[in-house]
């Protein structure tokens, strides 16, 4: 049974780091790109990046509001994907998903499994 | 970045009924789409994937259709564990992005 697992998630100040993690089972980690997706509260989904899997040597994909700041990584060891959040801004308020990738059709990769979240609040 | 409106924002229908959710892409995305579920307070489900194919496990009432830029998500006969918020996704190019939602609510 596929299985995702997120924790880390808490309360941080504007400016401040969290790191994210996402413990995945059930499946060969290395096969499969892996993603987070946010949701703000009270708002819709929005991708914030990918980290490719080891056959596309782990190259990463970011949307253009989080880039520099939030960082994927992954360990294919431990089976863990992990989003280090820094500079951090309260507009980064939301419910973190990770998000197994599925290939879509020839190539392209959406999500088919997803865990249960981890809320991150940015506030003074 | 590629921008999908799903209309409508919301709607209301009763158990039994037939309803349609239409999802259109800022340029052709051939048929790189996906369709989601969410009920409130949960993580999102995937449903459809590849315009049309049904993700394991899923119900046959829900159906995907469409190609290019125009696509839609049919249930074909409403039940109370289909009232929920459901999102399509484009997967044609980066960033991946999301319509911004419609919520399925009870007459």
């Amino acid at each position: 049974e596929v299985q995702l697992v997120e924790s880390g998630g808490g309360l941080v100040q504007p400016g401040g780091s969290l790191r994210l993690s996402c413990a995945a089972s059930g499946f060969t980690f290395s096969d499969h790109h892996m993603d987070w997706v946010r949701q703000a509260p009270g708002k819709g989904l929005e991708w914030v990046g990918r980290s490719k899997n080891k056959a596309n040597i782990y190259t990463t994909e970011y949307a253009a509001s989080v880039k520099d700041r939030l960082t994927i990584l992954r360990d294919d060891s431990k089976n863990s994907l992990y989003l280090q959040m820094d500079s951090l801004k309260t507009e980064d308020t939301a419910v973190y998903y990770c998000a197994r990738g599925m290939d879509g059709g020839s190539g392209w990769w959406t999500f088919d499994y997803w865990g249960q979240g981890t809320l991150v609040t940015v506030s003074s | 970045d590629i921008q999908m409106t799903q209309s409508p924002s919301s709607l209301s229908a009763s158990v039994g009924d037939r309803v349609t959710i239409t999802c259109r892409a800022s340029q052709a995305i051939n048929n790189y789409l996906a369709w989601f579920q969410q009920k409130p307070g949960k993580a999102p489900k995937s449903l459809i994937y590849a315009a049309s194919s049904l993700q394991s496990g899923v119900p046959s009432k829900f159906s995907g259709s469409g190609s290019g830029t125009d696509f839609t998500l049919t249930i074909s006969s409403l039940q109370p564990e289909d009232f929920a918020t459901y999102y399509c996704q484009q997967y044609n190019s980066y960033p991946v992005t999301f319509g911004g939602g419609t919520k399925v609510e009870i007459k």
